[in-house]
């Protein structure tokens, strides 16, 4: 099954800087990796996904990169704001059994 | 547009008691719906998942059950709660059982067994 590894656990930065939050799967097959935003006390919201016939996709201040071949994809957070903080999270499928399996977070504080 | 509900927001229920929380979505059909638990400062975890009605995937063994008795309504229950139990509940929807479609969560109920 799939296995979805995600560093930092915990992140900070001063306001204006980049965030950078990696994760890792195991399934080769995989072709879909979302994240999502977790706001206290609200249910995680989607903010971009990749999926794997490109290589880097671009929202605004928010970019995700695939490598396939490394199998790992990033979260690039240009120009940080407070209102970024929050709790991230990577996915990935279990093909096998279509489902999301989930890393286990990272939160992010931006400082004023 | 699509919005999924869940309710109650909070509860606060003792050990042994029944638990019932509701979710609804609403602007799709046959939707494929989930159950998601998270323990305070955890990732999320699958509980189950429906592709319609009636029709209903375990992932992990515990005390709890889930139900599909409208096509856009999915129950998450027990009937004797325990400590462990304790959590943030999320509901999710996917326009199809494809795992490579995007899933949307709603709100969540907090759930602190005492």
């Amino acid at each position: 099954g799939e296995n979805v590894e995600q560093h930092p656990s915990t992140l900070s930065v001063q306001e204006g800087d980049s965030a950078v939050i990696k994760c890792t799967y195991s399934d080769s097959a995989s072709n879909y990796f979302p994240w999502y935003k977790q706001e206290l006390g609200k249910g995680p919201q989607l903010i971009i996904d990749i999926r794997s016939n490109v290589g880097e996709k671009k929202d605004q201040r928010i970019a995700v990169t695939l490598n396939k071949t490394a199998k790992h994809f990033s979260l690039h957070i240009t120009e940080t704001q407070p209102e970024d903080s929050a709790v991230y999270f990577c996915a990935a499928p279990n093909t096998g059994f279509q489902k999301l399996v989930f890393g286990t977070g990272t939160r992010l504080l931006v400082s004023p | 547009s699509q919005t999924i509900h869940q309710w109650p927001a909070t509860l606060v229920q003792p050990v042994g008691s029944p638990l019932s929380l509701e979710c609804t979505v609403e602007g799709t059909s046959n939707p494929n719906l989930y159950w998601y638990r998270q323990a305070a400062g955890r990732g999320l975890q699958l509980l189950f998942y429906s592709v319609g009605i009636g029709q209903i995937s375990s992932e992990v063994p515990q005390n709890l059950s889930a139900s599909r008795p409208q096509d856009r309504q999915f129950i998450l229950s027990s009937k004797k709660l325990l400590l462990s139990d304790s959590g943030f509940y999320l509901c999710a929807w996917s326009v199809t059982h494809l795992v490579k479609d995007t899933q949307y969560f709603g709100p969540g109920t907090r759930l602190t067994v005492l």
